[in-house]
């Protein structure tokens, strides 16, 4: 495996589920993100993790919850979501999580396209 | 903060044709400037970035970039369009935080 790795590819799920997205990165990165990408809407910055440490929430809701047990692995957490949060949901991973969050190049996975029911 | 716009949604070019995607942003110093691809169920994969130095950029896939502080812009520019060129592609400005735009749909007409 190379890159970056997002399972599932598709989930469904009801508004009462409990199901989790799973990201792994190949590339030696020590920064990873968690972005949420709507139909005819930018980008939407979720998590930023460095060095396994939360280091921007970009006030999700907390039906959303991260988890990075290491630098290679990056979990997003969803608890009774609703419908508006279906989309396709990307994770990143960067060298670093510069301080200057917007000079980082990052590296996607395919993401893992979410419908709520 | 700062924004960014691509003005337009979707662009049909012939194959063989030129191509240029359209980038502005607001910002009150030099942003970090990237263009991003994304192709159909893929992620997104980075097509060039400007950071300082020449304010043209070279980047994968024969891709090339402008910078025009005056204009505030960043548009993308291809010589020949290929069919394998159809795609979503997205500029976006990095300072405190990274913006993307919305995304420009390119359809290539054989």
């Amino acid at each position: 495996e190379t890159g970056v790795t997002q399972t599932p590819r598709h989930l469904v799920m009801g508004m009462t589920n409990k199901k989790s997205l799973k990201c792994e990165q190949h590339l030696g990165h020590n920064a990873m993100y968690w972005y949420k990408q709507s139909a005819k809407k930018p980008l939407e910055l979720m998590f930023v993790y460095s060095l396994e440490e939360r280091v921007e929430n970009n006030s999700v809701p907390s039906r959303f919850s991260p988890e990075c047990p290491n630098s290679s692995h990056l979990f997003l957490h969803l608890h009774t979501l609703q419908p508006e949060d279906s989309a396709l949901y990307l994770c990143a991973s960067s060298q670093d999580a510069k301080v200057i969050l917007g000079a980082n190049v990052l590296t996607f996975g395919a993401g893992s396209r979410l419908t709520v029911l | 903060a700062q924004s960014v716009t691509q003005p337009d949604i979707h662009i049909t070019v012939s194959e063989g044709a030129s191509l240029e995607l359209r980038c502005n942003y607001s910002y009150g110093a030099t942003p970090y400037l990237f263009w991003y691809v994304q192709s159909p169920g893929q992620g997104l994969q980075l097509l060039l970035k400007y950071f300082s130095g020449d304010t043209l950029v070279q980047g994968i896939k024969g891709f090339e970039a402008e910078f025009k502080r005056s204009q505030s812009s960043f548009n993308l520019r291809k010589p020949s369009v290929h069919w394998s060129d159809a795609a979503e592609y997205f500029c976006a400005v990095g300072a405190t935080d990274m913006r993307f735009g919305a995304g420009t749909r390119l359809t290539v007409k054989p």
